[in-house]
């Protein structure tokens, strides 16, 4: 089955900086990649997602890039704010009538002011 | 607003007992998920349902079962509670895009359920 791997674990920014969250996956099949962002006490809420057949995609100051051929893809988060501060988890999925997410452990980041 | 609900938000029991959680859902989606989330690891997936006759096991199912009794509602039970059964329950839904384009649809998770066995 899959294998999603998140790093880093945790991560602390200034206000302003930019973040960079990174996850690798094992399927060659998997072609459907969302983040999902977990605001303390809250449910895990979709923030941006790509699929296999682009190699970026950008959402104001949300960026995902994808690279295929070494099964890696990253989360960029530009100017960052307090309210960022979260958990971020990656997935992946194939898709087809079977398909089902496998998440990463999730990364905590907390930004500074 | 179409909605994923869960009952209970909190559930303090004792090791042994029987323990049935419940998400309901009003976004008229087909396919429902149970996941456990724990500290350092992430949401593990218990068991997903593509519909009413539709029940899968997922990476995390022992000392767990489920009932898909219609659409909307998805119970997960712990028949046996034990101490490290103790996390947080989130059940989420997606979407039926996946009828016509084969395509992965956004999860939406319900509010999640604390569950503590003691």
């Amino acid at each position: 089955g899959e294998n999603v791997e998140q790093h880093p674990s945790t991560l602390s920014v200034q206000e302003g900086d930019s973040a960079v969250i990174k996850c690798t996956y094992s399927d060659s099949a998997s072609n459907y990649f969302p983040w999902y962002k977990q605001e303390l006490g809250k449910r895990p809420q979709l923030i941006i997602d790509i699929r296999s057949n682009v190699g970026e995609k950008k959402d104001q100051r949300i960026a995902v890039t994808l690279n295929k051929t070494a099964k890696h893809f990253s989360l960029h988060i530009t100017e960052t704010q307090p309210e960022d501060s979260a958990v971020y988890f990656c997935a992946a999925s194939s898709t087809g009538t079977a398909s089902k997410l496998t998440f990463g452990t999730g990364t905590r980041l907390q930004v500074t002011l | 607003d179409a909605d994923v609900t869960q009952t209970p938000r909190n559930r303090i029991t004792k090791t042994g007992k029987r323990i049935m959680l419940e998400c309901s859902q009003t976004k008229g989606h087909d396919r429902m998920y149970w996941y456990r989330q724990d500290p350092g690891l992430g949401l593990r997936l218990i068991y997903y349902s593509f519909d009413v006759k539709d029940i899968n096991k997922g990476e995390i199912s022992d000392g767990y079962s489920v009932s898909r009794q219609a659409q909307a509602k998805f119970s997960l039970s712990l028949e046996s509670a034990i101490p490290n059964q103790t996390a947080l329950y989130f059940c989420a839904t997606s979407g039926n895009s996946w009828k016509t384009s084969g395509g992965m649809d956004e999860q939406f998770f319900g509010p999640g359920t604390r569950l503590t066995v003691l």
